[in-house]
């Protein structure tokens, strides 16, 4: 199992900042099969970003993702109030696994 | 759009069969995967395991032998149940839409049903 480490666990940030996330992996993920995820309280895990820089459907393009191998990153370019929450990344080439997450906190 | 309604018991005690349904609306169900994902505080996000609509199935390992996933593609419903429960099964769990077989990520989930377990 490929197991996901997620740093810093905590990111205190101001509307406006900049934000960089890290994800690395026990393991190479082959072809890039990494995908990010944003969560806030009582709801489900929204997804951003897959095949580790490809935005989903209707997320804003403040939201970047970038790395290959075992290193991968999620930038938020500049944070709106919206953007604090939870994000998880998630590895699709074997079988699935999460990291624990980085709080994004004001 | 596409949606996923689950639902199921929320309050188990040890030992009973945890057992939940997810619904979809919209999309094709038959071109997806479809997955059961559980929260804990203790174990963060956990792939549980993935069934598509002609019933291929597969499992997490640790968990494959208390478990049970079944389609009624007449409903475009999936099922899950767990079965000898304990405390280390309580969590939220989630439904979700899968890509392609264990190669996927998740792109529409459901809302979320918390199961605890508890004597």
């Amino acid at each position: 199992e490929i197991v996901l480490t997620q740093s810093p666990g905590t990111l205190s940030l101001s509307p406006g900042e900049r934000a960089p996330l890290s994800c690395r992996a026990s393991q190479t993920i082959s072809s890039r099969f990494l995908a990010w995820y944003q969560q806030k309280p009582g709801q489900a895990p929204r997804l951003l970003i897959y095949g580790a820089s490809s935005r989903a459907a209707g997320v804003p393009d403040r939201f970047s993702g970038s790395g290959s191998g075992t290193d991968f990153a999620l930038t938020i370019s500049r944070l709106e109030p919206e953007d604090f929450a939870v994000y998880y990344c998630q590895q699709y080439g074997s079988s699935p696994t999460f990291g624990q997450g980085t709080k994004v906190e004001i | 759009q596409v949606q996923l309604k689950q639902w199921g018991a929320g309050v188990l005690k040890p030992a009973e069969t945890l057992s939940l349904t997810c619904a979809v609306y919209g999309g094709s169900f038959s071109d997806y995967y479809w997955s059961w994902i559980r929260q804990s505080p203790g174990k963060g996000l956990e792939w549980i395991g993935q069934i598509n609509h002609s019933g291929s199935i597969d499992y997490k390992p640790s968990l494959e032998s208390r478990l049970t996933m079944s389609v009624d593609t007449s409903k475009n419903q999936f099922s899950l149940k767990l079965s000898s429960v304990t405390a280390a099964d309580t969590a939220v769990y989630f439904c979700a839409r899968g890509q392609d077989g264990l190669l996927s990520y998740f792109d529409y989930w459901g809302q979320g049903t918390l199961v605890a377990v508890s004597s």
